[in-house]
C-alpha cells in the first residue's frame, strides 16, 4: 500500500493567519482526500483532490477557506486560511487504491 | 448515500475479556467497511476491511469482524482485550473500493481495565 509523507505534524498558529499543509505519496494515485478530525471527533470529509482538476469539497467547506493543490500524481497540499480558533484540529490525508486507504500522520494544529 | 453507526461511544472491558465493538451500515449498493484504530496522539491504523470476499474477517492484533447483511452489521471483535488496545475505534463505509470518499462513524473509545 501506499506510504505517505505528511508535513508539518503539528503547528500553532495565530488567528487571521494561513498554514498549508502537505502531503508527499510514494507513488502515483488518482484520488487523494482531506479530513477534518476536530478534538474528541470523527474524521469528516473536506474534499476530494483530482489530479488536473479543482477539487471537489464536501457541504460545509469552501474553497476560499480551504484551497486544495493537487499538480501532480503524488502530491497535494491543503492551506487553512485565515484561521480562527474553530480550526484548531487534526488534519489528515488519504489516499485510495487496490489495498484500500491509507493516512498521513496527520497535522496537528492549534489555533491562537 | 452510505453511512455507519457505532453504537456506544465509550466501552470499557477487563483485561483478558472480550472485546466487541458494533458497527452498523446503511448503504444502497454493497459496501466495502473498514475498521480503523487510532491510538492517542497517532494517525489512523488499519485493522481489517471487508471487500465482499469471505464474510468473516481477520484482521492484525488478533481482531476481527464478521460481516451479516442481514443484520446490516459488521462488529469488531476481540476474544481477549490487552492493555495496549486501549484507543479510539473507527467504522467507516464507501460504495466504490478505492475510489470514492471513506465515511466514517463517530469513534468508540475502548478503554481496558487492568
Amino acid at each position: 500500500s501506499a506510504v505517505i509523507s505528511q508535513k508539518p505534524s503539528r503547528d500553532i498558529c495565530q488567528r487571521g493567519t494561513s498554514l498549508t499543509i502537505q502531503c508527499q505519496v510514494d507513488s502515483q494515485v488518482t484520488m487523494m482526500f482531506w479530513y477534518r478530525q476536530q478534538p474528541g471527533q470523527s474524521l469528516t470529509l473536506i474534499a476530494t483532490a483530482n489530479q488536473g482538476s479543482e477539487a471537489t469539497y464536501e457541504s460545509g467547506f469552501v474553497i476560499d477557506k480551504f484551497p486544495i493543490s493537487r499538480p501532480n500524481l503524488t502530491f497535494s497540499t491543503l492551506t487553512v486560511s485565515n484561521m480562527s480558533p474553530e480550526d484548531s484540529s487534526i488534519y489528515l490525508c488519504s489516499v485510495g487504491g487496490y489495498y484500500g486507504y491509507t493516512f498521513g500522520s496527520g497535522t496537528r494544529l492549534t489555533v491562537v | 448515500a452510505q453511512s455507519v453507526t457505532q453504537l456506544g461511544s465509550h466501552v470499557s472491558v477487563s483485561e483478558g475479556a472480550l472485546v466487541l465493538l458494533r458497527c452498523n451500515y446503511s448503504s444502497s449498493v454493497p459496501p466495502y467497511l473498514f475498521w480503523y484504530v487510532q491510538y492517542p496522539n497517532q494517525g489512523l491504523q488499519l485493522l481489517l476491511k471487508y471487500t465482499s470476499a469471505a464474510t468473516l474477517v481477520k484482521g492484525i492484533n488478533g481482531f476481527e469482524a464478521e460481516f451479516k447483511k442481514s443484520e446490516t452489521s459488521f462488529h469488531l471483535t476481540k476474544p481477549s482485550a490487552h492493555m495496549s488496545d486501549a484507543a479510539e475505534y473507527f467504522c467507516a463505509v464507501t460504495f466504490s473500493f478505492g475510489n470514492e470518499k471513506l465515511t466514517f462513524g463517530t469513534g468508540t473509545r475502548l478503554t481496558i481495565i487492568p
